[in-house]
């Protein structure tokens, strides 16, 4: 069975301090990976999503980057943390193709002080 | 951008009552998802409608959809007090997703 795993589940960073999510997808190949950021109370923010190794789109531009140097690993990085980078930080896959739903990680908590 | 518009915000119910959100959406869309998050976790999938379906069941899931009112609906029938969470709606054009803002459901014991 597939599985997702995204960490670490909590951080707080200094501003300015750079930053490194990894998430890593088990059990399957070639997944679709995207990186959502949720605010407190809100909906999800597309902010990139890959549909291969070393392609990246990005949705939102700001202060953020990803990278898929491995077929089933997606990394999210920063080289100088803002205070509006806190957030809740998910990955997800899901299969290439149409009609398959999203499957999520556990989530980061990001608390920029 | 949002795409998907869920009603209400909130939604207080007693255990054993039906809860019913919508989403409301304003463009085309290859398919409609449904997922759930408890505090402080993941999204969870409950179920995917295709814009060529109409309703679609899963479990206690009732899920309707209708194009032309660019508009869905969840039911969840007998509600539990583990129901308690958020549920957003997706919108899917063009292998993107896009979520809403949610709607925060608490059933009470």
């Amino acid at each position: 069975s597939q599985t997702i795993h995204q960490w670490p589940a909590t951080l707080v960073q200094p501003v300015g301090s750079p930053l490194s999510l990894e998430c890593t997808v088990e059990g399957t190949s070639n997944p679709n990976l995207y990186w959502y950021r949720q605010a407190a109370g809100r909906g999800l923010q597309l902010l990139f999503y890959s549909v291969g190794i070393g392609q990246i789109s990005s949705e939102v531009p700001q202060n953020l980057s990803a990278s898929r140097p491995q077929d089933r690993q997606f990394i999210l990085s920063s080289k100088k943390l803002l205070l509006s980078d806190s957030g809740f930080y998910l990955c997800a896959w899901r299969k290439s193709g149409l009609n398959y739903g999203y499957t999520f990680g556990s989530g980061t908590r990001l608390t920029v002080v | 951008s949002q795409q998907g518009e869920e009603d209400p915000q909130a939604l207080s119910i007693q255990e054993g009552e039906n809860a019913t959100m919508n989403c409301s959406y304003k463009t085309s869309i290859n398919n409609l998802q449904w997922y759930r998050q408890n505090s402080g976790r993941g999204l969870v999938h409950l179920i995917l409608i295709r814009s060529n379906e109409r309703e679609k069941h899963s479990g206690r899931l009732r899920v309707t959809l209708d194009t032309s009112k660019k508009s869905s609906s969840l039911l969840i029938t007998a509600s539990r007090a583990a129901d308690t969470a958020s549920y957003f709606c997706a919108t899917e054009n063009n292998a993107l997703a896009i979520f809403g803002a949610g709607t925060r459901l608490f059933v009470k014991a």
